[in-house]
């Protein structure tokens, strides 16, 4: 079983639409949590922190489900500036170094 | 603030020849630097943790005598790919963590491209 592992994707939908990636994680003693944007061709870039009370950031919320280890992200009124490859990152726990990254699941939003 | 610097962005080179990718924190000190690949459509895959003035930390599976670290500096590390074969193209990231300790960020450099022909 993979350390972290992500809705395969691809998820196509159309302007305004809200979609819902997820996430899950094997090792139950991880501390910090991550959703990351990674655009083609580009480096992985920090989208948001999830905390464990859950959190929102503009059309983009966070969820964290510790007991059934268990990430979300949501994306609210989509935008094609929203198209790319949705990464969840998971710290390792004993080791604020060490982060593990899910495959990614890829968004397209179209017109 | 908190920018990593990437060298060269894109590498093309023949098989059998090494190649060497730079890695620097441009406005920050970095005790750890890390080095991910990522293969076309796949995730990235942290190869090795680099820490200042030690030896890195390889992940299982990766050979060390294939990738030599080398971090002098809190600013540089260097990771070079010897004897390089079409296997090894791929998408090679470094990044950065300023702090030792607590929450806080990888910053991320921009990525080398490496085309072994």
């Amino acid at each position: 079983r993979k350390e972290v592992e992500q809705d395969p994707g691809p998820f196509n939908v159309p302007e305004g639409a809200t979609v819902a990636f997820n996430c899950t994680y094997s090792n139950s003693a991880s501390q910090s949590f991550f959703w990351y944007r990674q655009d083609c061709r580009k480096e992985p870039k920090l989208l948001m922190s999830v905390y464990s009370s859950g959190n929102e950031d503009g059309r983009f919320t966070a969820q964290l489900n510790r007991a059934s280890q268990y990430i979300s992200l949501l994306i609210r009124d989509s935008k094609l500036s929203d198209s790319a490859t949705y990464l969840c990152v998971v710290r390792r726990p004993y080791n604020n170094n060490d982060m593990r990254f899910g495959a990614g699941t890829r968004l397209t939003v179209k017109p | 603030g908190a920018v990593v610097s990437q060298h060269p962005s894109w590498v093309i080179c023949k098989s059998g020849t090494s190649v060497k990718i730079e890695c620097r924190s441009l406005d920050f000190q970095a005790t750890t630097m890390f080095w991910y690949r990522q293969f076309p459509k796949q995730s990235l895959m942290l190869m090795a943790t680099s820490n200042e003035g030690s030896k890195a930390t390889y992940e299982q599976g990766v050979e060390k005598d294939k990738f030599l670290i080398n971090h002098a500096s809190l600013t540089l590390s260097t990771l070079t790919v010897t004897s390089a074969h079409p296997e090894d193209s791929s998408f090679y990231i470094c990044s950065a963590s300023p702090s030792s300790g607590g929450l806080y960020e990888q910053y991320f450099g921009p990525g080398t491209r490496l085309t072994v022909t």
